[in-house]
């Protein structure tokens, strides 16, 4: 897992609540990326920045918000507008200098609504 | 639309016997591929790459996997397969332009048997 680190690892919510997901790289990387994965689907880009204080939505982004005010730190915020936050929630950053540069991932944090 | 197909959801082998997971993929122009692993409940690793020149691509852990553009694919092999190599393996493309998005293939379960 790299340089990347996910916390916390398991993250219990209940309807109604937000809930902000941590990730922190300490690779030097510009480019961070959140995926959802869910059972038999892959994994779906929710958002991604590839530098600090810009970022951009990624194919499921409703639901969700981000913010990039350090180079290290990529945090993810579920809102209680994500119909079905339950899933597992990983982070990757990566060395942007070139674009088949790949994409370091972080150990994950599996959200569960109640 | 960009998509990555991954054929079969799970592969079973014999431990010492080769094994193939099967990747196809649909990018326009010519995309970079990767072979990432998945353990349970872990973050992706990254296996191995293809970018251009010579088809057959050699990675980590004695996997390597064979590019052929006539067929679209990237099947990813071993000669001798270990009960340690059983885990979630995921096939991505991404375009070689600009930002890197990858688009993943569904995942295959790789079982191999002792």
């Amino acid at each position: 897992d790299g340089g990347i680190t996910q916390s916390p690892k398991y993250l219990f919510r209940k309807e109604g609540q937000n809930v902000t997901l941590s990730c922190e790289q300490n690779l030097n990387h510009d480019a961070m990326y959140w995926y959802r994965q869910d059972p038999g689907q892959g994994l779906r880009l929710i958002y991604y920045s590839q530098i600090v204080n810009d970022f951009q939505k990624g194919d499921i982004a409703e639901g969700y918000s981000v913010s990039r005010e350090k180079k290290e730190s990529f945090p993810l915020t579920v809102t209680s507008a994500q119909k079905n936050p339950t899933a597992f929630y990983l982070c990757a950053s990566r060395n942007k200098g070139s674009s088949y540069n790949e994409q370091f991932f972080g150990p994950g944090t599996r959200l569960t609504v109640l | 639309a960009q998509s990555v197909a991954q054929p079969e959801d799970q592969v079973n082998v014999a431990e010492g016997n080769p094994l193939t997971v099967k990747c196809t993929y649909s990018v326009s122009g010519n995309p970079y591929l990767f072979w990432y692993v998945q353990y349970p409940n872990r973050g992706l690793q990254f296996l191995l790459k293809y970018i251009t020149g010579d088809n057959l691509v050699k990675g980590s852990y004695g996997f390597e996997a064979e590019f052929n553009k006539s067929q679209t694919s990237f099947h990813l092999k071993k000669p001798s397969a270990l009960v340690s190599d059983s885990a979630l393996y995921f096939c991505a493309a991404a375009m070689n332009t600009g930002f890197q998005k990858l688009v993943f293939g569904t995942g295959t379960r790789l079982l191999v048997s002792p």
